[in-house]
């Protein structure tokens, strides 16, 4: 049950488009179109932002967006806020868990 | 207004055990699939585990099988986590957090957490 690999950081200037990639296995992410995407403010809980590789909760801008390719899953935040200065981490359902990445800071510089 | 609700957390000393709620409100409970996410401090989150909605099936991650057992109440509206055999590793907020309808591996809906420090 290793954890999911994500860039340890990302930055971007407001107004401009972002990704993080997510890098699994055959076994998780490449095995189901089931990768959620978090989003989580400091002392706060996390909020789904993207689930079933590319599917937007109600509520959530349509400025986020995901995708898959084989093992690799991407979140891009386009249109880049203040606001979205968070950690974003990403999920894989498994036949027997669901496993996170490590998660990756987005700065807004 | 959909509300998960931790409570139960606190100071442990290692080799002991602790009982975490999750009460509810809002949805309907017996529906649902639950989980226990945790993050320790400074850290990611880690899946721990997660109980089908009637409460027959049950699944835990490896760090934790065999010394943690999930459970709910239905009829009470409220998720459990017995943790027993705590390491020091077991340190960290323990979230609670409502699976997204019918769509496995995506939590919806999560509580505010629970502080679960173990340290003699």
């Amino acid at each position: 049950q290793s954890a999911l690999t994500q860039p340890a950081s990302v930055s971007g200037s407001p107004g401009q488009s972002i990704t993080i990639s997510c890098t699994g296995t055959s076994s998780d992410v490449g095995g189901y179109n089931y990768v959620s995407w978090y989003q989580q403010h400091p002392g706060k809980a996390p909020k789904l932002m993207i689930y079933d590789v590319s599917n937007r909760p109600s509520g959530i801008s349509n400025r986020f967006s995901g995708s898959k390719s084989g093992n690799t899953a991407s979140l891009t935040i386009s249109g880049l806020q203040a606001e979205d200065e968070a950690d974003y981490y990403c999920s894989s359902y498994t036949s027997s868990s669901t496993l996170f990445g490590g998660g990756t800071k987005l700065t807004v510089l | 207004e959909v509300q998960l609700v931790e409570s139960g957390g606190g100071l442990v000393q290692p080799g002991g055990s602790l009982r975490l709620s999750c009460a509810t409100s809002g949805f309907t409970f017996s529906t649902y699939w639950m989980h226990w996410v945790r993050q320790a401090p400074g850290k990611g989150l880690v899946w721990v585990s997660r109980v089908n909605s009637d409460g027959s099936s049950t699944s835990y991650a490896d760090s934790v099988k065999g010394r943690f057992t999930i459970s709910r109440d239905n009829a009470k509206n409220t998720l459990y986590l017995r943790m027993n055999s705590l390491r020091a590793e077991d340190t960290a907020v323990y979230y609670c957090s409502r699976g997204l309808y019918k769509r496995p591996g995506a939590f919806d809906i999560w509580g505010q957490g629970t502080m679960v420090t173990v340290s003699s």
